[in-house]
């Protein structure tokens, strides 16, 4: 039920770009992306829904395949404050109704 | 200023020992969530509550009680059947239960055994 994230680490240099990809096995009705800093709670950062959306803020970018059930963010120009660990939230279809799940998480660390 | 608080900070809990956990928001929101967070791992959804007097079990409720008299609070109480309560608990709430909805943490309690 929970999602794959991968990869499950990354380290960047400033400047350079990264994808971050979340994958479920259940249909998806939504998909959201959280990153949280070392020892603190996660912080949301964007929502996407169906119908193969994207959205983007700041070098942020997110983007959504209903039909692979996959979601992908974009981090663009990384900056030392984007380290922390990005979480892919899903909300899937099931019987008994739709289901939230959490990633099982991406450690982004960014170096001077 | 609105958000959600969640206390202590840090708890010990002792072999056989069943201790809450406290979270409570003002931000009027109607659902309320409970999450596990191991070391270097995701967040996994212990219990939920969509609305006063309701709550539905998460993936790992076994050894964890929860109630929810009120809109703003939602305690969660580690049992002595929980057997590895060692892990960082966040709580969050969301105005809604929908996906669409987003979900606004409280800053964790770290619980240790002893």
């Amino acid at each position: 039920q929970q999602p794959v994230q991968s990869p499950q680490a990354v380290i960047l240099r400033e400047g350079e770009d990264a994808v971050i990809n979340c994958s479920s096995s259940k249909a998806l009705y939504s998909v959201h992306w959280y990153r949280q800093k070392h020892g603190e709670a996660p912080v949301f950062l964007m929502i996407l829904l169906k119908g193969g959306e994207q959205k983007g803020h700041d070098k942020i970018s997110a983007s959504f395949n209903e039909k692979k059930q996959q979601s992908s963010l974009y981090l663009t120009a990384s900056q030392l404050s984007y380290s922390g660990t990005y979480f892919c939230g899903t909300e899937g279809y099931t019987n008994t109704g739709n289901q939230f799940y959490f990633g099982t998480g991406t450690s982004l660390t960014v170096i001077p | 200023d609105g958000g959600i608080t969640q206390s202590p900070k840090y708890l010990f809990r002792k072999e056989g020992q069943n201790v809450t956990l406290s979270c409570e928001q003002n931000l009027n929101h109607d659902a309320m969530y409970w999450y596990r967070q191991d070391p270097g791992q995701g967040l996994r959804l212990i219990y939920y509550s969509q609305i006063v007097n309701d709550f539905q079990k998460g993936d790992i409720a076994e050894g964890y009680s929860v109630s929810r008299e009120k809109k703003e609070s939602f305690p969660l109480t580690v049992t002595s059947a929980q057997k590895n309560p060692t892990a960082f608990y966040l709580c969050a709430s969301s105005i809604g239960s929908g996906g669409l909805e987003t979900q606004y943490f409280g800053p964790g309690t770290r619980l240790l055994v002893l």
